[in-house]
C-alpha cells in the first residue's frame, strides 16, 4: 500500500514558466513533508520541508502548499529554468526516528 | 545544510565477492543513517534504519545477512554486500538525520554498484 502518491509522473513546462506536483498521503499521523531533488546518478538533495501547523512555505522560487483537512501538499516551482530540471521526490514522515515514506517522483523537464 | 558523503562513488566488483561502502555526516553528529537502494528511474527504496551502537533494522525482504550494516560512531556507517551478484547492481544512497529530535534528513551522493 502506497502511502505517498505522487503526481504528475513526468512534467514539461516551459522556461519561465510554473512548475506543479502533487502529493496526497493517507497517514494522518505524518507530520514533516520534505520535497527532494535529485539530479541523476546524485544522491537527493533537500529543497524544502514542511510541517502540518502552517498552509503554505516559501523559500526563494520554491513553494510548498499544506492541505490537512484534504491531506495534500504540493510543490510549485517559480520561473522555471532549465537547471531545474531534474526528478522531484515528496515525503512524509512522523516524529522521531522513522524513515522518511517517499512519493514515486515526478521527472521535470524545463524547455526553453 | 548538513553534509553527507559517501565512499566509494562507483565500485565494480565480481560475483561472489563482498564489497562495502561508507557512509560518514561530515559536519554533524547522526544518531540514525538510513540506506536505500534506487532502481533507475524509480523512488528510493529504504533497506535499513541505523542507529549507532545497535544492530541495523532491516525491511522486511532485505536480507539483512547479505546487506551486513555496521554503525560504529556517530560519523560513520557502512554497508557491506557480501557475496554480490548481478542482480545486486543498483545504486546505494544513505542519509542521515541531523540529530535525535530533528526531522531534516540529508543524503550522500550515492554509490554505484556493478557486479560482473
Amino acid at each position: 500500500q502506497q502511502q505517498v502518491k505522487q503526481s504528475p509522473q513526468s512534467l514539461i513546462v516551459q522556461k519561465g514558466g510554473i512548475s506543479i506536483i502533487n502529493c496526497a498521503y493517507e497517514n494522518t499521523a505524518f507530520d514533516y513533508f520534505p520535497w527532494y531533488q535529485q539530479f541523476p546518478g546524485k544522491g537527493p538533495a533537500l529543497l524544502i520541508a514542511i510541517r502540518p501547523d502552517v498552509s503554505e512555505k516559501k523559500e526563494g522560487r520554491f513553494t510548498i502548499s499544506f492541505n490537512k483537512s484534504a491531506k495534500q501538499f504540493s510543490l510549485h516551482i517559480m520561473d522555471s529554468q532549465p537547471g531545474d530540471s531534474a526528478t522531484y521526490f515528496c515525503a512524509a514522515s512522523i516524529a522521531g526516528n522513522t524513515p522518511l515514506v517517499f512519493g514515486k517522483g515526478t521527472r521535470l523537464s524545463v524547455i526553453a | 545544510g548538513a553534509v553527507v558523503s559517501q565512499h566509494p562513488s562507483r565500485v565494480i566488483c565480481k560475483s561472489g565477492t563482498s564489497v562495502k561502502i561508507e557512509c560518514r555526516s561530515l559536519d554533524f553528529q547522526a544518531t540514525t543513517m538510513f540506506w536505500y537502494r534506487q532502481f533507475p528511474k524509480q523512488s528510493l527504496m529504504l533497506m535499513a534504519t541505523s542507529n549507532e551502537g545497535s544492530k541495523a533494522t532491516y525491511e522486511q525482504g532485505v536480507e539483512k545477512d547479505k546487506f551486513l550494516i555496521n554503525h560504529a560512531s556517530l560519523t560513520l556507517s557502512t554497508l557491506t554486500v557480501t557475496s554480490a551478484h548481478p542482480e545486486d547492481s543498483s545504486f546505494y544512497i544513505c542519509s542521515a538525520r541531523t540529530g535525535q529530535a530533528s526531522y531534516e534528513q540529508y543524503f550522500g551522493p550515492g554509490t554505484r554498484l556493478t557486479v560482473t
